[in-house]
């Protein structure tokens, strides 16, 4: 399909492993947003890039997350030494341009650490 | 204050019922009104997208936003079953803020 695409749809794994969440956007779309959805919460940004540059990473919540951006397209973001509070749903977004563009969204990789 | 507010719900309806999800946002600042719905286990769906003032209809969804009053709702006429979801509204001036949305429920 044309729609975003992210993998694993499930992951569980144990505390202290490290995991790599991985994102494809839709194609053309320049600008590429990961969230966080935990249960009952709302949706959590994390990171935004626009194109292979992430001017806006002020929501990564420790030194343990990272994520790059390789040929304008697939994303890849990293939890190293998992917590139990990192289990969450994680989100990747494209929009075709700006910010405020609308954001088209993947379903979401379920990430469960034991 | 929080910088965009949205009741959480639930709300249950009966199927052929109008409903309305609201939301409000607090810096005037904001351009630009979307709305979403997200079925479980599954990503945001984008449903609506606005930047003006006014109604904004498509089939049975109506997005109305008001920016004098920082107010924008959802309306949903004949619902479904099947528009049983999360529906999140969110407001975009420099930066995308979502509502922490609203579960909707419409029984047969």
């Amino acid at each position: 399909g044309a729609g975003v695409s992210q993998s694993p749809s499930n992951k569980v794994t144990e505390k202290g492993k490290d995991v790599e969440l991985r994102c494809d956007p839709i194609s053309g779309h320049t600008a590429l947003y990961w969230y966080r959805q935990s249960l009952g919460q709302g949706l959590e940004f994390l990171i935004y890039f626009q194109g292979n540059s992430a001017p806006d990473k002020s929501g990564l919540p420790s030194d343990r997350f990272s994520a790059e951006r390789t040929g304008g397209s697939v994303s890849t973001l990293t939890i190293q030494r998992t917590q139990q509070e990192d289990s969450a749903v994680y989100l990747c977004a494209s929009s075709r341009d700006r910010w405020t563009q609308p954001q088209h969204f993947g379903d979401g990789t379920r990430l469960s650490i034991l | 204050q929080k910088e965009v507010e949205q009741d959480p719900g639930p709300l249950s309806v009966p199927e052929g019922a109008i409903v309305s999800l609201n939301c409000t946002y607090s810096n005037s600042a904001f351009q630009y009104f979307m709305w979403y719905r997200q079925y479980s286990r599954k990503g945001p769906e984008l449903l609506m997208y606005t930047y003006s003032s006014g109604n904004k209809e498509d089939g049975r969804f109506t997005a109305q936003v008001d920016k004098s009053s920082k107010y924008i709702s959802l309306f949903i006429r004949d619902s479904q079953p099947s528009d049983s979801a999360t529906y999140l509204c969110a407001i975009a001036g420099t930066a995308l803020i979502f509502g922490k949305g609203t579960t909707l429920s419409v029984s047969s």
